[in-house]
């Protein structure tokens, strides 16, 4: 059974903070996706890794930044956290010529 | 530029067809996607229909594409409160999930 594993369900962090959220695939997919989910807006891709210690910018990567140290983790980290981060991010994965991408349960994370 | 987009809210009776919409702008799309998100979940890939493909039927569910409208559809027969989740609509302009562009999500809710 393929799956994707995020490491908080729910996140609560102020101000400043600096926020990791980690992303475990157990499927040996070479890509990898962070993407954030807000009401009306749908998916916006944030980050995308095709290979280890590969990345490439989404549509709104300002804020955030990523890191693929090996090939089932992928992090995404908020070095400064701001209100308007506040949001549901989802983590998922694909292989190289799959049709489909894999979603983890999503992290919601409230910045206060 | 790549745009889906699908109305926010549907509200169906328990027993009838719900019909979800889309329309997508992108006319070199090679898949087009649905997905279903469940209350506290991920995404979770429900069908897909290749570009060169007029509907594709899967039990309960039935996809229609009319390329020349760039629009898509999802039929769901004898709807059940099971069915209450977001659908998005999803493109791909490549054979793999590499880079795929979701919709807003539709929000079906089930009235008894």
């Amino acid at each position: 059974d393929v799956k994707v594993t995020q490491s908080s369900r729910y996140l609560v962090k102020r101000t400043g903070e600096k926020v990791f959220l980690e992303c475990v695939q157990d499927m040996d997919h070479e890509n990898m996706f962070w993407y954030r989910q807000d009401p009306g807006l749908g998916l916006r891709l944030i980050y995308f890794s095709y290979d280890v210690k590969m990345k490439e910018k989404g549509d709104i990567p300002e804020g955030y930044s990523v890191s693929r140290e090996k090939k089932e983790r992928f992090s995404l980290i908020l070095e400064s956290a701001s209100t308007n981060q506040t949001s549901m991010y989802l983590c998922a994965s694909s292989s190289l010529s799959g049709l489909e991408q894999y979603f983890g349960p999503g992290t919601r994370l409230t910045v206060t | 530029g790549e745009d889906v987009e699908q109305s926010l809210f549907l509200s169906v009776r328990e027993g009838d067809s719900s019909v979800i919409n889309c329309t997508y702008t992108d006319s070199s799309s090679t898949y087009l996607y649905w997905y279903k998100q469940e209350p506290g979940a991920g995404l979770q890939l429900l069908t897909y229909i290749f570009s060169n493909m007029d509907m594709k039927q899967d039990q309960r569910l039935t996809v229609l594409l009319n390329k020349k409208d760039k629009h898509l559809s999802l039929r769901i027969a004898d709807t059940q409160t099971g069915d209450s989740a977001i659908y998005f609509c999803a493109e791909s302009r490549d054979s793999s999930a590499s880079k795929i562009i979701f919709g807003s999500g539709t929000r079906l809710s089930i009235r008894p």
